[in-house]
């Protein structure tokens, strides 16, 4: 099956730049959608389609995907960007339809 | 705006099975698929399997599993009670985690653009 793979943290300053990396075989002919999780709470969608916001997300947050890597892009970060990060494909080849990557703890210093 | 929340047993035993439903209020639950997706602590997310009402699929009802656990899940909709529900045998501690239900949509793909606040299940004697 389809595997999606992420760094374990990134620590960024604040104001600073956040990326994390999504890896996997041929992903940018894959559509990517990012979901932010904060301790305790249910996963948010915060990127989608490769680089679409829905409503309520932040300019801040952007996404590109090419190759074998995506990446959400967090500009400007704030204290409150501090959560797990997940990327995530639809998997139509396969029975395993929905495929999370590992998840990246994204640490604002 | 659509809400989810997942309603069941927090404690079950090794060995027993595990039943639980998600009531969709503040929208249908027609016309969508709904998916059940669990986290163990610390680690990440694992989708289990969903639910076609969406007519995706020529068939309303219509499931797929996560192959890891297919032997073991079945789910259920009751569509007038606004309803969908996961049913897991033979329970072992690798199945303690938090059990979330989310609503698909498709935006490109398919992704999950609600989630209900998710409920944990542990499996101890």
């Amino acid at each position: 099956s389809y595997v999606l793979t992420q760094p374990p943290s990134v620590s960024v300053a604040p104001g600073q730049t956040a990326r994390i990396a999504c890896g996997g075989n041929n992903i940018g002919t894959k559509s990517v959608h990012w979901y932010q999780q904060k301790p305790g709470q249910a996963p948010v969608l915060v990127v989608y389609d490769d680089s679409d916001r829905p409503s309520g997300t932040p300019e801040r947050f952007s996404g590109s995907n090419s190759g074998n890597t995506a990446t959400l892009t967090i500009t400007r970060v704030e204290a409150g960007d501090e959560a797990d990060y997940y990327c995530q494909v639809w998997d139509s080849a396969s029975d395993l339809c929905y495929v999370f990557g590992t998840g990246t703890k994204v640490t604002v210093l | 705006q659509v809400q989810l929340q997942e309603s069941g047993p927090g404690l079950v035993k090794p060995s027993e099975t595990l039943s639980l439903t998600c009531t969709v209020s503040g929208g249908s639950i027609n016309g969508y698929d709904w998916s059940w997706i669990r986290q163990p602590a610390g680690k990440g997310l694992e989708w289990i399997g969903h639910i076609q009402t969406s007519g995706r699929t020529q068939t309303s009802g219509t499931t797929n599993y996560n192959p890891s656990l297919k032997s073991r899940v079945t789910l259920s909709v009751d569509t007038s009670k606004k309803q969908f529900s996961l049913r897991l045998t033979s329970l072992s501690a690798a199945d303690t985690a938090v059990y979330y239900c989310a609503r698909e949509e498709v935006k490109g793909t398919w992704l999950f653009d609600n989630w209900g606040q998710g409920t944990l299940v542990t499996v101890s004697s």
